[in-house]
């Protein structure tokens, strides 16, 4: 069974803090994906990655960087956190963009 | 555009009954399709794919799907559903293996009455 994990659980932030959310994969795949869920949206994708030092943009990429450091650990920054920023972002991970394994999700309030 | 649709934000089923929860999907050539399932407060498991062949995929948990190119739906099924089975479920649209991002629909949340 694959692995993601995510860190932290729970964040709470102010209105142009500075948050970094944590992903990692313990299962060598090549593919790592930052979303957010929002009620009404379903999962909507921030940012992907398809190895170490790449980085694709995804739908709602603005007020979002991301890193992909190592092939297990993919970073999401959010530099100048807005209160439209909070909510639950799920980090995953696949081979070849092929079924995605999930991590437990980050809570995120900007208040 | 590729899209996904679950008319359905709520459904709501006896213990026992059977469940069907819809879903339409917009795409230009032949999907890959998936079911995922929610349950409370943690991420996203892979219930069911299809990607080609017999048009009804079986699952975990006794679900299967049912994919309809005349129709562009990939309706998901239970026979009888437990308690355990309260949970938000997506469907969920690829354009292949290798051939892009998913696209989500925007979930249905299942309750079972006892």
């Amino acid at each position: 069974e694959a692995a993601v994990t995510q860190s932290p659980r729970n964040k709470v932030t102010v209105t142009g803090g500075n948050v970094t959310l944590s992903c990692r994969q313990t299962n060598s795949h090549n593919y790592m994906y930052w979303y957010r869920q929002d009620t009404g949206h379903g999962l909507r994708l921030i940012h992907y990655s398809y190895g170490a030092g790449n980085l694709q943009i995804g739908d709602v990429p603005d007020g979002y960087k991301a890193t992909r450091t190592t092939q297990e650990d993919f970073f999401l920054l959010l530099e100048l956190a807005s209160p439209s920023q909070t909510s639950l972002y799920f980090c995953a991970s696949s081979v070849n963009q092929d079924t995605q394994y999930f991590g437990p999700g980050t809570r995120l309030l900007v208040l | 555009a590729q899209s996904v649709t679950q008319p359905d934000a709520r459904v709501t089923v006896s213990e026992g009954a059977s469940l069907q929860l819809r879903c339409k999907y917009s795409y230009s050539g032949t999907p890959y399709l998936f079911w995922y399932v929610q349950y409370p407060r943690q991420g996203l498991q892979l219930l069911l794919k299809y990607y080609s062949g017999d048009p009804v995929v079986q699952g975990v948990n006794g679900f299967e799907a049912e994919f309809s190119k005349s129709n562009s739906s990939f309706h998901l099924r239970k026979a009888s559903v437990h308690w355990s089975d309260s949970a938000v479920y997506f469907c969920v649209l690829s354009g292949g293996y290798n051939q892009g991002k998913l696209i989500f629909g925007q979930g249905t949340k299942l309750s079972i009455k006892p």
